[in-house]
């Protein structure tokens, strides 16, 4: 069980938009920013977003991110087939002292 | 061109011991917080570790407090994790991660680490 609550997966046809939610509370969403991932099995992960709507340089503007209160969203425009993959939020456990990451999204385009 | 190269990982029995190693190059390593982060089979990714650039702070999951102790060396670039008490549960490849909240975010290939008997 997760601190942070993704769900387990989206899909949606090539060209199309889906959404990732992440939903935490006020001791990490609700108290620090939100960070993303997309990540392949047996590979490394990658950040896709940082401080909730930041892309580091080289993530295309097809990605964003955003948030309010307690919940971030991750956004993928344009979908392509490469964009495949399980994506993850993660950000900051005051009350924990600790990292902490949701459950993670398996992202297909159908 | 950024590098983390991990090593150390293998099969391990249960209630034994390993080192994790991550060899680092390509940045600016004694100015990062640098972590482990960790996925066991079918599982998502799990945070482990981070320790501050000089040192100073460590922070660890709860489920591996007392068991495991992560330290770097800056004159070598190179961050370690040392695991004892392992669990099968531990299994799993082990990232080591270059400031974990970015925007420089850097992470290693990974090594994995199999508990079993």
């Amino acid at each position: 069980q997760s601190v942070l609550t993704q769900p387990p997966s989206v899909s949606a046809a090539p060209g199309q938009k889906v959404t990732i939610s992440c939903s935490g509370s006020s001791s990490n969403i609700g108290n620090d920013f939100v960070s993303w991932y997309r990540h392949l099995p047996g590979t490394a992960p990658k950040l896709l977003i940082y401080e909730n709507n930041k892309r580091p340089s080289g993530i295309p503007d097809r990605f964003s991110g955003s948030k309010s209160g307690t919940s971030a969203t991750l956004g993928i425009t344009g979908l392509q087939t490469g964009d495949e993959a399980d994506y993850y939020c993660g950000t900051w456990d005051s009350s924990l002292s600790a990292w902490v990451f949701g459950g993670g999204t398996k992202v297909t385009v159908l | 061109e950024v590098q983390l190269v991990e090593s150390g990982g293998g099969l391990v029995q249960p209630g034994g011991s390993l080192r994790l190693s991550c060899a680092t190059s390509g940045f600016t390593f004694s100015t990062y917080w640098m972590s482990w982060v960790r996925q066991a089979p079918g599982k998502g990714l799990e945070w482990v570790a981070t320790i501050k650039q000089d040192g100073s702070e460590m922070y660890y999951v709860d489920s591996v407090k007392g068991r495991f102790t992560i330290s770097r060396d800056n004159a070598k670039n190179s961050l370690y994790l040392q695991m004892s008490s392992l669990r099968a549960e531990d299994t799993a490849v082990f990232y080591c991660v270059g400031k974990i909240r970015g925007p420089d975010s850097y992470w290693g290939q990974g090594t994995l680490v199999t508990v079993s008997s």
